[in-house]
C-alpha cells in the first residue's frame, strides 16, 4: 500500500531533551516536506527537500533540523526542544512530475513540558 | 510567495451545493491551485488541482478565473462526511517552487 509512515504518533517529552521524528515513503517521491498544526494558524512549512541530499527552510525552520540521506527518508530532528513546539506535525510527500498532489502523513503529536 | 486567504467557516446544509472562495492576488505565472480536505486527527488529503479555467473530477469542481487571483472549490449535494477543513494551496512543486504556503483553511459545517 502507497503511504506515508511517521513515527512516533504521539510522545510527550520535557524541554531541552533531543528527539527525532521519522518519516517514511513509498513511492519513490522525490519531494517531502514537514509541517506542523497549531489551533488557529492552519500548516506551517518547516523545511522541505526537493530530492536527496537537497534540503531547504520552509516558513517556520527555528528549532528543527532535518536530512535527507536515502529517498524515502526525511527525518525532523529537534536539538533542544521547547514548549513552543507542541504542536501536530505531518510529514508530507510527492513527486516532481506530474500532479502536485502531496500525500500525507498521518500526523505526530508531540507535547514538550 | 502567493498568500492564500479564505473564510474561516461556513454552514451548510446535506444536499446543497457549497462553494469556498480562496483568494491569492499574488500568485505566479507558473503555480498551481491545490485544494485538500482534512478531517480531524488526520492527514490533509488531496481534492482537486487546477491551473485555469474550469475542472471537475468525482468529488469537486475547480474554478479559476482568467485573473487567476481567486479561485473557487465547489462541492456538489454535501453530506454530513463533507465536514471537513478545505485547505487552499498556491504553488508548483514540478517547478522547483518546494516552498508553499497553506492558508488558514476553512472550516465547513454540514448540518442534517
Amino acid at each position: 500500500e502507497a503511504q506515508v509512515t511517521q513515527n512516533p504518533r504521539y510522545l510527550i517529552t520535557v524541554t531541552g531533551k533531543k528527539l527525532t521524528v521519522t518519516c517514511s515513503q513509498n513511492m519513490n517521491h522525490e519531494y517531502m516536506s514537514w509541517y506542523r498544526q497549531d489551533p488557529g494558524l492552519g500548516l506551517r512549512q518547516i523545511y522541505y527537500s526537493m530530492n536527496v541530499e537537497v534540503t531547504d527552510k520552509g516558513d517556520v525552520p527555528e528549532g528543527y533540523k532535518v536530512s535527507r540521506k536515502e529517498k524515502r527518508n526525511f527525518p525532523l530532528i529537534l536539538e533542544s526542544p521547547s514548549p513552543n513546539q507542541t504542536s501536530l506535525y505531518f510529514c508530507a510527500s510527492s513527486l516532481t512530475s506530474g500532479s502536485n498532489e502531496q500525500f500525507f502523513g498521518p500526523g505526530t503529536r508531540l507535547t514538550v513540558l | 510567495l502567493a498568500k492564500t486567504t479564505q473564510p474561516i467557516s461556513m454552514d451548510s446544509y446535506e444536499g446543497q451545493e457549497v462553494n469556498i472562495t480562496c483568494s491569492h492576488n499574488n500568485i505566479a505565472t507558473n503555480d498551481y491551485i491545490t485544494w485538500y480536505q482534512q478531517f480531524p486527527s488526520q492527514g490533509p488529503r488531496f481534492i482537486i488541482q487546477g491551473y485555469k479555467t474550469k475542472v471537475t473530477n468525482e468529488v469537486a469542481s475547480l474554478f479559476i478565473p482568467a485573473d487567476r487571483k481567486s479561485s473557487t472549490l465547489s462541492l456538489p449535494r454535501v453530506s454530513l462526511s463533507d465536514t471537513a477543513v478545505y485547505y487552499c494551496l498556491v504553488g508548483d512543486i514540478r517547478g522547483g517552487g518546494g516552498k508553499l504556503i497553506f492558508g488558514q483553511g476553512t472550516e465547513l459545517s454540514v448540518k442534517p
